[in-house]
């Protein structure tokens, strides 16, 4: 069984559409994480989950919601969206949310914003 | 400023041994990682090294040197599957966790 899944793998969207990308980990960890990945650019962490409270929101647009109903799964909401927003987006969980965890990653969702 | 800094790209030949190398400046140090990523996959973890000298993996080794800032990642033996992104990255004195913008390494033949 795959650790950490997301759901879409790509996916294409007009700047007036609204979205969702799910995140599923079956490794019974604490903490959750949301990446964007843009070529040539180190990964930009976006938002922390532990234990199903948001501890990090690093300074994200308003047109990214994230939602962590529990501590398996999270999701992130996007809605008028700029072509600027075209990356990789990456889950990830964690044990306990501490810096020094190791990540186990999903696959990411490619994100094409026209 | 933090900041990481990584070969952009590298290029090796199957059966050599490759270096990548890392050196931060960070607001201080509490461990250093390296995650290897296919194309087109999720990064998955190779190695943590918070204290001064060389881990040894199998095939992969991690060297650390926290007074020159300095890490690497040593490939032996290398396989056309070992072609894939290599990022490195640090966690700061505020436990926060600062990436690179990752090695593209290409094996050649």
């Amino acid at each position: 069984e795959t650790g950490v899944t997301q759901t879409p793998r790509h996916l294409v969207m007009g700047m007036t559409n609204k979205k969702s990308l799910k995140c599923e980990q079956h490794l019974g960890h604490n903490a959750m994480y949301w990446y964007k990945q843009s070529a040539k650019k180190p990964l930009e962490l976006m938002f922390v989950y532990n234990f199903k409270e948001q501890t990090e929101n690093n300074s994200v647009p308003s047109r990214f919601s994230p939602e962590c109903p529990n501590s398996s799964h999270l999701f992130l909401h996007l809605h008028t969206l700029q072509p600027e927003d075209s990356a990789l987006y990456l889950c990830a969980s964690s044990e306990t949310g501490g810096a020094t965890d190791t990540q186990y990653f999903g696959p990411g969702t490619r994100l094409t914003v026209l | 400023g933090q900041n990481i800094d990584q070969p952009t790209e590298m290029t090796a030949t199957e059966g050599a041994i490759v270096q990548i190398n890392c050196t931060y400046q960070t607001s201080g140090f509490n461990g250093l990682f390296w995650y290897q990523q296919h194309a087109g996959e999720a990064p998955t973890f190779l190695s943590y090294n918070v204290l001064d000298g060389l881990e040894e993996k199998g095939r992969f080794s991690s060297f650390l040197s926290r007074s020159k800032g300095y890490s690497y990642l040593l490939l032996k033996e290398l396989q056309m599957k070992d072609s894939a992104s290599y990022l490195c990255a640090v966690v700061d004195s505020n436990y926060q966790l600062i990436w690179g913008a990752g090695t593209k390494l290409i094996i050649k033949p």
